[in-house]
């Protein structure tokens, strides 16, 4: 199982750029690193996917780092919407059999202030 | 607009009585999942399937069981054996055939069960 390790919590400001680490040490090959947002009594919602270097779309941006052992998820200009729990998630996602070796943790609970 | 349908919103159950939750996709998704969300904590694999007729236990099956009768309906039974089924209650489904770099898994808006 790649167990993952991110902040319980995190404050920020309106119009401020938010970034939410998480460790994976034992990240596999064939792991991709999925971020994924959860409003309260919502389902998780996919923000942003990435295997190596740095991707980028319209909500986040993914920074993964050579050795693939972390990852960080960039909130740019961040408002009070963006009030949610944060998950990171390693795995090769696309594979149904993978599903018992995805672990969904407690996340990151990002609180955006006025 | 394509999407997962979890119904109902919410549910109560008394004790010792069977219920079930609802799922339907019309993504074309060949996998579905359900999970189990206790309040702060993270999601718990219930029970995973692939195709049709076919399905496999997640980490926390006991007490719960499921069917796979169509490749769009993946309901989910809690039964009396499920001693702590308050909790609430998500439905996800993925293309699962393994094509790299694919967006994972599309989650239902989620049942809350409540025992009453």
């Amino acid at each position: 199982l790649a167990k993952t390790t991110q902040p319980i919590s995190m404050d920020s400001y309106e119009g401020q750029e938010v970034n939410i680490t998480c460790s994976h040490n034992n990240i596999a090959t064939n792991d991709y690193i999925t971020w994924y947002q959860q409003f309260p009594s919502q389902g998780p919602r996919f923000i942003i996917q990435g295997y190596k270097t740095k991707v980028t779309n319209e909500v986040a941006s993914l920074f993964i780092p050579a050795d693939r052992k972390s990852s960080t998820l960039s909130l740019p200009r961040v408002s009070l919407s963006d009030t949610a729990v944060y998950y990171c998630l390693v795995g090769d996602l696309g594979r149904w059999s993978s599903a018992s070796k995805i672990i969904f943790g407690s996340g990151t609970r990002l609180s955006i202030r006025p | 607009d394509g999407g997962i349908t979890q119904s109902p919103k919410y549910l109560f159950r008394k004790e010792g009585q069977n219920v079930t939750l609802s799922c339907e996709q019309n993504l074309n998704h060949d996998a579905m999942y359900w999970y189990r969300q206790d309040p702060g904590q993270g999601l718990r694999l219930i029970y995973y399937s692939q195709i049709v007729n076919d399905f496999q236990k997640g980490d926390i099956a006991e007490g719960y069981s499921v069917s796979r009768e169509k490749k769009e309906s993946f309901p989910l039974t809690v039964t009396s054996a499920q001693k702590n089924p308050t909790a609430f209650y998500l439905c996800a489904s993925s293309d699962g055939t393994g094509t790299p770099e694919v967006y994972g898994y599309t989650f239902g808006s989620g049942t809350r069960l409540t025992v009453v």
